[in-house]
């Protein structure tokens, strides 16, 4: 089994200022990692996923989001946040083999961005 | 409009009515999901379905019933509403993992919102 756990339920931050929203998971399997981020009244999209291979992984809107094996985190970043980023984001995870599809969420990290 | 489409947007009922949440796919994926996202929770797997006739239990199934008759429609009902079921159910599909770099990301619904008074 697997399970998620997302440090912050909410993180003001200023415009223009860097964000780290933590994540922690844990599983006995191989797993893939996601950050999907959900704007208000919408649902989810994808954010930014791990597979393999470059433990960085990027998304087109500048954040960024590293895999540390060892500590079993997927920690999103972004050096400098825009009133845009207001949204809340969910870290997820799901088996990678096969048979695995059943994703697992975090209770989500509402960001908020200030002027 | 090609993607995922949820109805009703938003459902007021009352306790023990019965009430059908429809989602429908033009993507031809083939696994299907519902979720509920209450605050503090996340969201949290209730049912899914890896096929047409194919369905399974999630982290919180109990009170809920799913069908899957075909493959782009994945109908959730709720045969007696209770107040613990008021939350925001969001359908998903996803292709499946078999025949490569499938990653199995989730495409997600707008949502319903559901209030039982």
């Amino acid at each position: 089994a697997q399970s998620v756990t997302q440090l912050d339920s909410q993180v003001p931050v200023f415009e223009e200022a860097p964000v780290e929203l933590r994540c922690n998971y844990s599983s006995s399997v191989s797993v893939y990692l996601f950050w999907y981020v959900q704007y208000p009244n919408q649902g989810l999209q994808l954010l930014l996923k791990y597979l393999s291979g470059s433990t960085l992984v990027k998304s087109i809107n500048g954040f960024e989001a590293e895999f540390n094996k060892s500590q079993t985190s997927f920690h999103l970043r972004k050096p400098s946040v825009h009133i845009s980023d207001t949204a809340e984001y969910f870290c997820a995870v799901r088996p990678s083999g096969t048979g695995g599809f059943k994703t697992i969420f975090g209770a989500g990290t509402r960001l908020f961005v200030k002027a | 409009d090609a993607g995922i489409t949820q109805s009703p947007r938003y459902k007021i009922t009352e306790t023990g009515r019965q009430v059908t949440l429809m989602c429908h796919q033009t993507w031809s994926h083939s696994y299907m999901f519902w979720y509920r996202q209450d605050l503090g929770h996340g969201l949290r797997l209730i049912y899914y379905s890896a096929a047409a006739d194919i369905t399974d239990k999630g982290e919180v199934p109990d009170g809920y019933v799913v069908s899957r008759s075909k493959t782009e429609n994945f109908p959730l009902t709720l045969e007696s509403a209770t107040r613990s079921q008021t939350s925001v159910y969001f359908c998903a599909s996803s292709e499946s993992l078999a025949g490569g770099m499938n990653t199995g990301e989730l495409f997600f619904g707008e949502g319903s919102r559901l209030t039982v008074l």
